[in-house]
Parts: structure tokens; C-alpha cells; sequence
């Protein structure tokens, strides 16, 4: 009864190449999220959806598309992939305007860029 | 522009010895604050949410808004504790906004 899940876990690929990132919450929550967690462990925001809106958008490569065709779900699509993208996104969760809205995180996809 | 600053990336302490995490942050408006912790290779987890002064895994954190701080305390470390930990104030558009982290390690 994963409340956020994400696939793949693990993901390694060639630079160029084009690969996406699922993920699904069964919360019923409405804002969904896209960290990006680097080497140094550094986190940042990279995109946010409410209610299949975009709401948020960081300054991230144009290359890293997120799509949400349903609230359950924000996919991350990435073009062209560098060295850089090499990295572990997390994925959010939260309902917005309950006074709490605490975040529930996904596992993470660990990213390898060869 | 909100800002956090965890001053510490690695803090090493003795079991059973007290532990206190720095965080301090820079918001205009009133902040809503949170402490995030990420054992080994798992997922992030809510620690600690400034609003609900609540006591989790032995941990508390105070807002001090005169010194903008929100450090985590914890009297007496287990080894279990060890992981990274995150401070972290909601954004405008209530996103996270996450400080570099401190790994804390904990040693028998």
C-alpha cells in the first residue's frame, strides 16, 4: 500500500538517449512535486502540479518535460540526456489547504548517466 | 528570497551524548517550518513540523524567530538517528526549500 511509488528505482543509460520517470499517489492528494537530489545530496525543487497545473517551474533545461495526465500522476520526460541529469529524483505529494499539507516523498529514482 | 542554512554538513557524536542540528532561515512573512530525515539509501520522511510541537524519536525543534532559527535537538543519540536531516521552510508556492543537510553519525 505504497502511497507514493515511482519506477524505475534505478535507471542507468547512455548520454543522448531519452528516458522517463513515473509516478503515482494513491493519497488523493492535489499538488504533486519533482526534487532533484545531487551528489553532494543537495535537494531542489524542479517542478509542481496542482490539479494537473502547472504551478511551479525552476530554472531546469527545457530538455526535462513533466507531464500530468491525471492528478494520481506526474511523469518527468528527459531528452537528450547529459552527464549532469545524472542524479536521484524524489517525487511528492501533498494536499494543499488542509493547514498541515506535509509532503510524502517516493523512494527516489537513482539515475545513471554513462 | 527565502533562504535556509544547515552550518553543518557532518556532525559525528558518541551514543548516548546530546545532538543539536543548526538550521537558520531567512523569510519575510510568517514561516512554516519542517525537519526531513533520510536514513541510508530510504526515502524522506517528515521529522518534525514547527506548528505541531510535537516530540518524534525523541527529537524536538523550537522556532526561535527573534534569531530565525529552528535547530533540532535530541538529549540522548541512538545509533538508529544516524542519517541526513533536513531543515526546511515551505515556499510561497508550497514547495519545500530544502538546506544542503547535515549528516549526523552517531558511533557506539
Amino acid at each position: 500500500d505504497t502511497a507514493v511509488s515511482q519506477t524505475p528505482k534505478y535507471l542507468v543509460t547512455q548520454m543522448g538517449n531519452d528516458k522517463s520517470i513515473k509516478c503515482e499517489q494513491n493519497l488523493g492528494h492535489d499538488t504533486m512535486y519533482w526534487y532533484k537530489q545531487d551528489s553532494k545530496k543537495f535537494l531542489k525543487i524542479m517542478f509542481s502540479y496542482n490539479n494537473k497545473e502547472l504551478i511551479i517551474n525552476e530554472t531546469v533545461p527545457n530538455r526535462f518535460s513533466p507531464k500530468s495526465p491525471d492528478k494520481a500522476h506526474l511523469n518527468l520526460h528527459i531528452n537528450s540526456l547529459e552527464l549532469g541529469d545524472s542524479a536521484v529524483y524524489f517525487c511528492a505529494s501533498s494536499q494543499t489547504g488542509t493547514g498541515k499539507e506535509t509532503q510524502y516523498f517516493g523512494p527516489g529514482t537513482r539515475l545513471l548517466v554513462l | 528570497a527565502q533562504r535556509v542554512t544547515q552550518p553543518e554538513k557532518l556532525l559525528s557524536v558518541f551514543k548516548g551524548a546530546p545532538v543539536e542540528l543548526k538550521c537558520n532561515y531567512s523569510y519575510s512573512g510568517s514561516p512554516e517550518l519542517f525537519w526531513y530525515v533520510q536514513y541510508s539509501r530510504q526515502r524522506l520522511q517528515l521529522l518534525l513540523r514547527h506548528i505541531s510541537r510535537e516530540s518524534i524519536k525523541g527529537f524536538t525543534a523550537d522556532l526561535n524567530k527573534g534569531e530565525t532559527s529552528f535547530h533540532l535537538k535530541k538529549p540522548f543519540a541512538q545509533e538508529e538517528d544516524s542519517a541526513m536531516y533536513y531543515c526546511a521552510p515551505r515556499g510561497s508556492q508550497g514547495n519545500l526549500i530544502f538546506g544542503k543537510g547535515t549528516k549526523l553519525s552517531v558511533k557506539p
